[in-house]
């Protein structure tokens, strides 16, 4: 049983250009979580979504950044127009359906570097 | 929103040492949890404690959830180099309409 997966694991990206981020959740989960971390620092909540919807957005940038989980495939997140500031590590974790108080396991991360 | 405070922020220690770090709030949650993060890897999780005044064991590692519910700490006997990392407690998903509360976690470095 495969863990939660992301890709690419690390990316480099010059400032104006797009970053898409992927998670594939463990089978069989259906909730999705973005974080944003800064180095020594912890994870800072981003989004949550199940498939088709987006529960609560409320860590996310209203500007340049966005997130979908499609019934079929991974999760993206999306930031357009990178700058220097979305330079970090971008986490994913992912629960199962149901029961909202499951515990969340993470994916290994995706470092984005932008130049 | 539910903040976690965790504390100290970096520590560094002889092998063989014992440490505690601590995770407090002023609000009370239903469970916590306690992941660790090696550089360049995700969080790991650890534990969950759920029942005030429980206290839950990892080989060295010594997890207690406080009465109120409103902290936990974390104590590792004779720490050893393999416990280098980032210690983060961490509210359940469902607490806060969704998001896991992190704390900013502890750096722990353990010298051999």
């Amino acid at each position: 049983n495969a863990g939660v997966m992301q890709n690419p694991r690390h990316l480099v990206r010059r400032r104006g250009q797009e970053a898409r981020l992927r998670c594939s959740p463990m089978k069989g989960h259906s909730h999705v979580y973005w974080y944003r971390q800064l180095p020594e620092e912890g994870l800072k909540f981003m989004v949550y979504l199940q498939k088709e919807n987006i529960i609560d957005e409320s860590g996310m940038p209203k500007e340049r950044f966005s997130a979908e989980f499609p019934k079929e495939g991974p999760s993206i997140l999306r930031i357009q127009q990178v700058v220097r500031g979305d330079s970090a590590a971008y986490f994913c974790a992912s629960s199962p359906p149901g029961r909202i108080q499951e515990t969340q396991y993470f994916g290994p991360g995706t470092r984005l570097l932008v130049l | 929103t539910q903040l976690l405070e965790q504390s100290p922020q970096f520590l560094s220690i002889q092998e063989g040492e014992n440490l505690t770090v601590y995770c407090n709030s002023s609000s009370v949650f239903s469970s916590l949890q306690w992941y660790r993060q090696e550089p360049g890897e995700g969080p790991v999780l650890l534990v969950t404690v759920v029942t005030g005044g429980e206290v839950k064991k990892l080989k060295r590692l010594t997890f207690q959830f406080g009465d109120a519910r409103k902290d936990s700490s974390l104590h590792i006997t004779a720490a050893q180099p393999g416990d280098t990392g980032l210690y983060l407690c961490a509210g359940p998903p469902g607490t806060n309409a969704g998001k896991s509360t992190f704390g900013d976690g502890t750096t722990l470095t353990v010298k051999p």
